[in-house]
């Protein structure tokens, strides 16, 4: 099945600094890559997506960016923010019509002031 | 939040006994999920649905069984409670299957002592 790895497991950056987050996956035949953000004690939210017939997303200081050859993809966070804080998990389905997303372990983001 | 809703939020139990977790959701959208989440794991997929009355194992069945007898309800039943079965369990739906969004509920803390 597949299999997803996320990197850094944890993260500091400094209040304004960029963060990059990164994902790899094992099967070729995955084609959506959503990420979620969850705050301590909440659910699981939805922030960006792509799909493997785009190779960049953005929405306003978020984006994703996929490279299919080497079965990557990346959340970059612009301009951070204290309410950035979270932890950030990756995730890709196996290909399936109703397969369940396969996730990464979390990368806990941490926004120094 | 989309509109889903599990119960109850938090149990605790003893080994050995059945416990039963409910997901409703009001979206009408015809594909269910349970996942959990644990330290270190992220989270894993259980039990999926594909419809009413229509059911499929994840990653980490066993010991887990689910059933869907109307669109809106997907329940998850543990038949007898084990320790490694402590965890926080999120339900998610989804409009169009597993390459589309799914969004989570706000999930159930189990504790089997």
């Amino acid at each position: 099945g597949e299999n997803v790895e996320q990197h850094p497991s944890t993260l500091s950056v400094q209040e304004g600094d960029s963060a990059v987050i990164k994902c790899t996956y094992s099967d070729s035949a995955s084609n959506y890559f959503p990420w979620y953000k969850q705050e301590l004690g909440k659910r699981p939210q939805l922030i960006i997506d792509i799909r493997s017939n785009v190779g960049e997303k953005k929405d306003q200081r978020i984006a994703v960016t996929l490279n299919k050859t080497a079965k990557h993809f990346s959340l970059h966070i612009t301009e951070t923010q204290p309410e950035d804080s979270a932890v950030y998990f990756c995730a890709s389905t196996s290909g399936g019509g109703a397969d369940g997303l396969t996730f990464g372990k979390g990368t806990h983001l941490i926004i120094q002031p | 939040d989309a509109g889903i809703t599990q119960s109850p939020r938090h149990k605790v139990t003893e080994t050995g006994t059945p416990v039963t977790l409910r997901c409703h959701q009001t979206e009408n959208h015809r594909y269910m999920y349970w996942y959990r989440q644990d330290p270190g794991h992220g989270l894993r997929l259980i039990h999926y649905s594909y419809g009413v009355k229509d059911t499929d194992k994840g990653e980490v069945s066993d010991g887990y069984s689910v059933s869907r007898s109307k669109t809106e309800d997907f329940l998850l039943t543990l038949e007898s409670a084990t320790s490694s079965q402590t965890s926080v369990y999120f339900c998610a739906i989804s409009e169009s299957g597993g390459s589309y969004e799914q969004y989570f509920g706000p999930g159930t803390r189990l504790t089997v002592t």
